[in-house]
């Protein structure tokens, strides 16, 4: 059972505009979210992330959103940029259990 | 040096061999991690390590076997691999376990056992 999904596995985008990258998760006891990019031949690099007692933070042109209720968040980059091509993994933490899950990841892609 | 590093970079091995995975960080972290990333399939998270202690053995094999001498170092031991632990294999390392400042990965090893 993946307790972490995204279902798009990929997002085509032109150049300033918004992108929107969802993810949705089960467990309830997930109390940190994270959103990590990955370029090719390279490890995952941390983005931003949200405590589950906010339902929003803002670094930049990344916002993250968190819906607790719906068990859903997102990422949103505005304005878009070619540099911004890679691919995007969520993660869930639950703090108490010392666990931290991925979803499959999001290919997005930037036309300029 | 900053940031984390994995050596080598790209290991093929065959199934009698015996290599093992190198992982150096130098952000004074105090938890480290081995994830395996397989094709199609989300990060899976291998081994934890907390202030050198190991906190979490994800049901991995015992083909794999993790080792952390200290705080900046973790190793991966591979033995009796089969062809379908080829995979990318990622170490990373964070402040505090389970933080919000998330994780510093090196770039992995690709793995190939034939």
């Amino acid at each position: 059972d993946q307790q972490v999904k995204q279902n798009s596995p990929s997002l085509s985008v032109q150049e300033g505009r918004i992108s929107i990258l969802n993810c949705d998760y089960t467990n309830s006891m997930f109390d940190y979210f994270l959103w990590y990019k990955k370029y090719p031949a390279e490890g995952p690099t941390f983005l931003i992330s949200i405590s589950s007692i906010k339902d929003k933070n803002e670094d930049g042109r990344f916002t993250v959103f968190l819906n607790k209720s719906a068990k859903h968040l997102s990422l949103h980059i505005v304005p878009s940029q070619p540099g911004d091509s890679a691919v995007y993994f969520c993660a869930a933490t639950d703090t108490n259990a010392g666990k931290s899950t991925f979803g499959d990841g999001t290919t997005l892609t930037v036309k300029p | 040096e900053t940031g984390v590093t994995q050596t080598p970079r790209h290991l093929v091995m065959g199934m009698t061999n015996k290599k093992s995975l190198k992982c150096e960080q130098h952000l004074g972290h105090n938890a480290m991690y081995w994830y395996k990333q397989s094709a199609k399939k989300p990060l899976e998270l291998m081994f934890v390590y907390n202030f050198k202690e190991q906190t979490e053995n994800n049901s991995v094999p015992s083909r794999f076997s993790p080792e952390c001498p200290n705080s900046s170092h973790l190793f991966l031991h591979l033995h009796t691999l089969q062809p379908e632990d080829s995979a990318l294999y990622l170490c990373a390392s964070s402040q505090v376990h389970g933080g919000l400042d998330g994780y510093t990965f090196g770039s992995g090893t690709r793995l190939t056992v034939v």
